[in-house]
Protein backbone atom coordinates (compact mmCIF):
# COMPACT_ATOMS: atom_id res chain seq x y z
CA UNK A 1 0.00 0.00 0.00
CA UNK A 2 0.57 3.75 0.12
CA UNK A 3 1.70 5.55 3.32
CA UNK A 4 3.62 8.89 4.30
CA UNK A 5 4.10 9.70 7.64
CA UNK A 6 5.86 13.11 8.94
CA UNK A 7 5.19 14.89 12.57
CA UNK A 8 2.36 16.76 13.14
CA UNK A 9 3.60 19.83 14.71
CA UNK A 10 6.78 20.72 15.24
CA UNK A 11 8.51 24.80 17.00
CA UNK A 12 11.75 26.02 16.42
CA UNK A 13 13.04 29.90 17.41
CA UNK A 14 13.62 32.09 15.10
CA UNK A 15 17.47 32.36 13.61
CA UNK A 16 17.61 28.16 13.92
CA UNK A 17 17.58 25.64 11.56
CA UNK A 18 14.52 23.11 12.03
CA UNK A 19 14.66 19.14 9.98
CA UNK A 20 11.26 17.84 9.48
CA UNK A 21 11.29 14.44 8.42
CA UNK A 22 8.82 12.20 5.99
CA UNK A 23 9.02 8.99 5.73
CA UNK A 24 6.88 6.90 2.83
CA UNK A 25 5.85 3.42 1.64
CA UNK A 26 5.16 3.36 -2.41
CA UNK A 27 5.61 0.41 -4.42
CA UNK A 28 6.10 2.71 -7.53
CA UNK A 29 8.20 5.56 -6.46
CA UNK A 30 8.87 8.47 -9.04
CA UNK A 31 9.95 11.57 -7.30
CA UNK A 32 9.43 13.18 -3.90
CA UNK A 33 8.23 16.93 -3.14
CA UNK A 34 7.59 19.51 -0.71
CA UNK A 35 4.99 22.06 -0.55
CA UNK A 36 4.53 24.98 1.66
CA UNK A 37 1.18 25.79 2.91
CA UNK A 38 0.40 29.03 5.18
CA UNK A 39 -3.24 28.80 7.01
CA UNK A 40 -6.15 29.55 4.33
CA UNK A 41 -3.93 29.71 1.27
CA UNK A 42 -3.20 27.14 -1.58
CA UNK A 43 0.40 24.76 -1.55
CA UNK A 44 2.92 26.52 -3.24
CA UNK A 45 6.24 24.08 -4.32
CA UNK A 46 9.23 24.48 -2.45
CA UNK A 47 11.52 21.12 -3.92
CA UNK A 48 12.00 17.81 -5.88
CA UNK A 49 14.10 15.02 -5.24
CA UNK A 50 13.89 11.69 -7.69
CA UNK A 51 17.54 10.81 -6.94
CA UNK A 52 19.25 9.99 -3.38
CA UNK A 53 20.88 12.62 -2.09
CA UNK A 54 20.30 16.81 -1.25
CA UNK A 55 18.59 18.90 -3.21
CA UNK A 56 19.56 22.58 -1.87
CA UNK A 57 17.39 26.35 -3.02
CA UNK A 58 18.37 29.05 -0.92
CA UNK A 59 17.54 28.41 2.82
CA UNK A 60 15.83 25.32 1.93
CA UNK A 61 17.38 21.90 1.37
CA UNK A 62 15.97 18.53 0.73
CA UNK A 63 17.01 14.90 0.92
CA UNK A 64 15.95 11.37 -0.43
CA UNK A 65 17.02 8.51 0.65
CA UNK A 66 15.50 5.76 -1.46
CA UNK A 67 16.49 2.83 -0.15
CA UNK A 68 15.42 3.88 3.48
CA UNK A 69 12.37 5.53 2.28
CA UNK A 70 13.07 8.57 3.90
CA UNK A 71 13.38 12.39 2.83
CA UNK A 72 13.99 15.46 5.50
CA UNK A 73 13.09 19.64 4.54
CA UNK A 74 16.24 21.26 6.03
CA UNK A 75 14.93 25.15 6.51
CA UNK A 76 17.80 27.25 7.66
CA UNK A 77 17.95 30.80 9.42
CA UNK A 78 14.27 30.46 10.11
CA UNK A 79 11.79 33.78 9.85
CA UNK A 80 8.57 33.86 11.20
CA UNK A 81 7.02 33.99 7.81
CA UNK A 82 8.25 30.21 8.07
CA UNK A 83 5.54 29.47 10.12
CA UNK A 84 3.82 27.01 7.68
CA UNK A 85 2.14 23.67 6.98
CA UNK A 86 5.17 21.57 5.06
CA UNK A 87 3.38 18.75 3.27
CA UNK A 88 5.81 15.89 2.14
CA UNK A 89 3.99 14.02 -1.03
CA UNK A 90 5.57 11.08 -3.41
CA UNK A 91 4.88 10.69 -7.15
CA UNK A 92 3.37 6.78 -7.57
CA UNK A 93 3.48 5.43 -11.13
CA UNK A 94 2.03 1.87 -10.29
CA UNK A 95 -1.02 1.59 -12.45
CA UNK A 96 -0.89 5.56 -13.62
CA UNK A 97 0.62 8.39 -11.57
CA UNK A 98 -1.02 9.80 -8.49
CA UNK A 99 0.14 12.21 -5.46
CA UNK A 100 -0.17 11.36 -2.38
CA UNK A 101 0.31 13.68 0.32
CA UNK A 102 1.16 13.10 4.22
CA UNK A 103 -1.03 14.78 6.73
CA UNK A 104 1.32 17.45 6.78
CA UNK A 105 3.60 19.14 10.03
CA UNK A 106 2.79 22.54 11.16
CA UNK A 107 5.76 24.36 12.30
CA UNK A 108 5.81 27.20 14.94
CA UNK A 109 8.35 29.79 14.61
CA UNK A 110 8.75 31.74 18.03
CA UNK A 111 10.80 35.01 18.79
CA UNK B 1 0.17 36.27 -15.23
CA UNK B 2 0.32 32.42 -15.04
CA UNK B 3 -2.67 30.79 -12.93
CA UNK B 4 -5.41 28.03 -11.90
CA UNK B 5 -8.59 29.62 -11.19
CA UNK B 6 -11.65 28.17 -9.22
CA UNK B 7 -14.97 28.63 -9.80
CA UNK B 8 -17.21 29.02 -7.09
CA UNK B 9 -14.33 29.73 -4.13
CA UNK B 10 -16.86 29.17 -1.22
CA UNK B 11 -20.41 27.28 -2.13
CA UNK B 12 -22.89 26.55 0.50
CA UNK B 13 -25.89 24.24 -0.35
CA UNK B 14 -27.90 20.65 0.33
CA UNK B 15 -27.80 17.44 0.34
CA UNK B 16 -28.27 15.94 -3.41
CA UNK B 17 -28.37 18.92 -5.61
CA UNK B 18 -25.86 18.62 -8.46
CA UNK B 19 -22.99 21.00 -8.56
CA UNK B 20 -20.00 21.57 -10.73
CA UNK B 21 -16.55 23.19 -9.76
CA UNK B 22 -14.50 24.92 -12.54
CA UNK B 23 -10.95 24.83 -12.80
CA UNK B 24 -9.07 26.68 -15.40
CA UNK B 25 -5.55 27.14 -16.40
CA UNK B 26 -3.61 28.70 -18.19
CA UNK B 27 0.07 27.44 -18.36
CA UNK B 28 -0.88 24.35 -21.25
CA UNK B 29 -0.41 22.00 -18.22
CA UNK B 30 -0.85 18.62 -19.55
CA UNK B 31 -1.32 17.02 -16.26
CA UNK B 32 -4.40 18.58 -14.10
CA UNK B 33 -5.62 17.01 -10.31
CA UNK B 34 -8.42 17.72 -8.17
CA UNK B 35 -7.87 17.00 -4.04
CA UNK B 36 -9.53 17.54 -1.20
CA UNK B 37 -8.29 18.50 2.34
CA UNK B 38 -9.67 17.82 5.50
CA UNK B 39 -8.18 18.71 8.50
CA UNK B 40 -6.02 15.66 10.43
CA UNK B 41 -6.04 13.67 6.75
CA UNK B 42 -3.70 15.98 4.63
CA UNK B 43 -4.34 16.61 0.69
CA UNK B 44 -6.04 13.27 -0.44
CA UNK B 45 -6.00 13.08 -4.54
CA UNK B 46 -9.80 12.82 -6.21
CA UNK B 47 -9.13 12.34 -9.83
CA UNK B 48 -6.21 13.19 -12.04
CA UNK B 49 -6.05 14.01 -16.07
CA UNK B 50 -3.07 12.85 -17.66
CA UNK B 51 -4.14 15.11 -21.11
CA UNK B 52 -7.74 15.83 -22.88
CA UNK B 53 -9.91 12.61 -22.76
CA UNK B 54 -7.18 11.01 -20.05
CA UNK B 55 -8.87 10.73 -16.71
CA UNK B 56 -7.88 8.49 -13.94
CA UNK B 57 -9.48 8.05 -10.00
CA UNK B 58 -6.93 9.00 -7.12
CA UNK B 59 -7.61 7.87 -3.72
CA UNK B 60 -11.03 8.94 -2.81
CA UNK B 61 -13.06 9.20 -6.57
CA UNK B 62 -16.33 8.14 -4.70
CA UNK B 63 -19.44 10.41 -5.67
CA UNK B 64 -17.09 12.10 -7.95
CA UNK B 65 -16.77 12.59 -11.85
CA UNK B 66 -14.51 14.55 -13.89
CA UNK B 67 -14.08 15.74 -17.20
CA UNK B 68 -11.47 16.90 -19.61
CA UNK B 69 -12.69 17.95 -23.43
CA UNK B 70 -10.07 20.46 -23.44
CA UNK B 71 -6.80 20.96 -22.11
CA UNK B 72 -7.08 24.20 -19.95
CA UNK B 73 -10.32 22.70 -18.19
CA UNK B 74 -11.01 20.09 -15.54
CA UNK B 75 -14.38 20.62 -14.18
CA UNK B 76 -15.13 18.78 -11.04
CA UNK B 77 -18.63 17.20 -10.52
CA UNK B 78 -21.09 16.19 -7.33
CA UNK B 79 -23.66 14.70 -9.01
CA UNK B 80 -25.54 13.99 -5.52
CA UNK B 81 -23.68 16.09 -2.51
CA UNK B 82 -23.73 14.89 0.47
CA UNK B 83 -22.44 16.05 4.17
CA UNK B 84 -19.35 14.09 3.83
CA UNK B 85 -18.16 15.93 0.94
CA UNK B 86 -17.78 19.05 2.55
CA UNK B 87 -14.25 19.57 2.58
CA UNK B 88 -11.84 22.36 1.54
CA UNK B 89 -11.06 21.65 -2.29
CA UNK B 90 -7.80 21.92 -4.58
CA UNK B 91 -7.45 21.79 -8.60
CA UNK B 92 -3.72 21.70 -9.70
CA UNK B 93 -1.95 21.03 -12.96
CA UNK B 94 1.67 20.90 -13.50
CA UNK B 95 3.69 19.98 -16.95
CA UNK B 96 3.14 16.34 -16.87
CA UNK B 97 3.00 13.23 -14.22
CA UNK B 98 6.68 13.46 -13.50
CA UNK B 99 9.54 16.04 -11.97
CA UNK B 100 7.13 18.75 -12.22
CA UNK B 101 5.72 20.87 -9.42
CA UNK B 102 2.22 21.51 -9.62
CA UNK B 103 0.69 24.46 -9.15
CA UNK B 104 -2.67 24.56 -6.73
CA UNK B 105 -5.81 26.96 -7.55
CA UNK B 106 -6.83 29.02 -4.61
CA UNK B 107 -9.04 26.38 -2.89
CA UNK B 108 -13.06 26.11 -2.84
CA UNK B 109 -14.65 25.59 0.46
CA UNK B 110 -17.91 23.57 0.30
CA UNK B 111 -20.46 23.06 2.61
CA UNK B 112 -23.00 20.34 2.18
CA UNK B 113 -25.96 20.81 4.65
Amino acid sequence: GQNIDQPTEMTATEGAIVQINCTYQTSGFNGLFWYQQHAGEAPTFLSYNVLDGLEEKGRFSSFLSRSKGYSYLLLKELQMKDSASYLCAVRDSTGGFKTIFGAGTRLFVKA
Amino acid sequence: EAQVTQNPRYLITVTGKKLTVTCSQNMNHEYMSWYRQDPGLGLRQIYYSMNVEVTDKGDVPEGYKVSRKEKRNFPLILESPSPNQTSLYFCASSWGAGPNEQFFGPGTRLTVL
